[in-house]
């Protein structure tokens, strides 16, 4: 069955620095995903993708965000200068119309 | 603001033993719930998938039931195997305008089966 697959597993970065999570959404989907979660608590929705552009986002979504689906086949999160309380689980999922989202296993970031 | 809540935070079971996980949630306009597994360190499976119309759903040893009237949803596991230890998180979907969808989680239940 075909995966969701995120890259890296885990990410260490000083704070400041610039990250990009990578995510290899499956090939027949349409609407696109970036969610955290914070250790210990619950999962928390970031932006979602569709048509080459966000059609929505979330208060955390602030300017040090952005994503990008740079070939038809990527969609990546970028963080442009990180802060300790961005280190979390970060969930990319993509779904085809009217199914339900499936969800990568997350890359762990963690700030120094 | 859309608000998940589920009880209880967690729970201990023995093995082969039922369970049931409650959820309440305030989303508005509601699209659909759904019921997802969460193992440690991975990302959320989804279990079941229930619109405003549907009172139950079943996927094997999990059966879901949903109370639109009274926005209450429940999680019923039969039968546990030290496997359906993990985390089951209820979601819900509201509609967006223009199309798509966002999820309100809820924190989850976590669950331990032992022997």
């Amino acid at each position: 069955e075909p995966e969701v697959t995120q890259t890296p597993s885990h990410q260490v970065t000083q704070m400041g620095q610039e990250v990009i999570l990578r995510c290899v959404p499956i090939s027949n989907h349409l609407y696109f995903y970036w969610y955290r979660q914070i250790l210990g608590q619950k999962v928390e929705f970031l932006v979602s993708f569709y048509n080459n552009e966000i059609s929505e986002k979330s208060e955390i979504f602030d300017d040090q965000f952005s994503v990008e689906r740079p070939d038809g086949s990527n969609f990546t999160l970028k963080i442009r200068s990180t802060k300790l309380e961005d280190s979390a689980m970060y969930f990319c999922a993509s779904r085809p119309s009217n199914q339900p989202q499936h969800f990568g296993d997350g890359t762990r970031l963690s700030i120094l | 603001k859309n608000q998940v809540e589920q009880s209880p935070q967690s729970l201990i079971i023995l093995e082969g033993k039922n369970c049931t996980l409650q959820c309440n949630y305030t989303v508005s306009p509601f699209s659909n719930l759904r019921w997802y597994k969460q193992d440690t360190g991975r990302g959320p499976v989804s279990l079941t998938i229930m619109t405003f119309s549907e009172n139950t759903k079943s996927n094997g040893r999990y059966t879901a039931t949903l109370d639109a009237d009274t926005k209450q949803s429940s999680l019923h596991i039969t039968a546990s195997q030290l496997s359906d230890s993990a985390s089951y998180i209820c979601v819900v979907s509201d509609i967006l305008t223009g199309g798509g969808n966002k999820l309100t989680f809820g924190t989850g239940t976590q669950l331990k089966v032992e022997l």
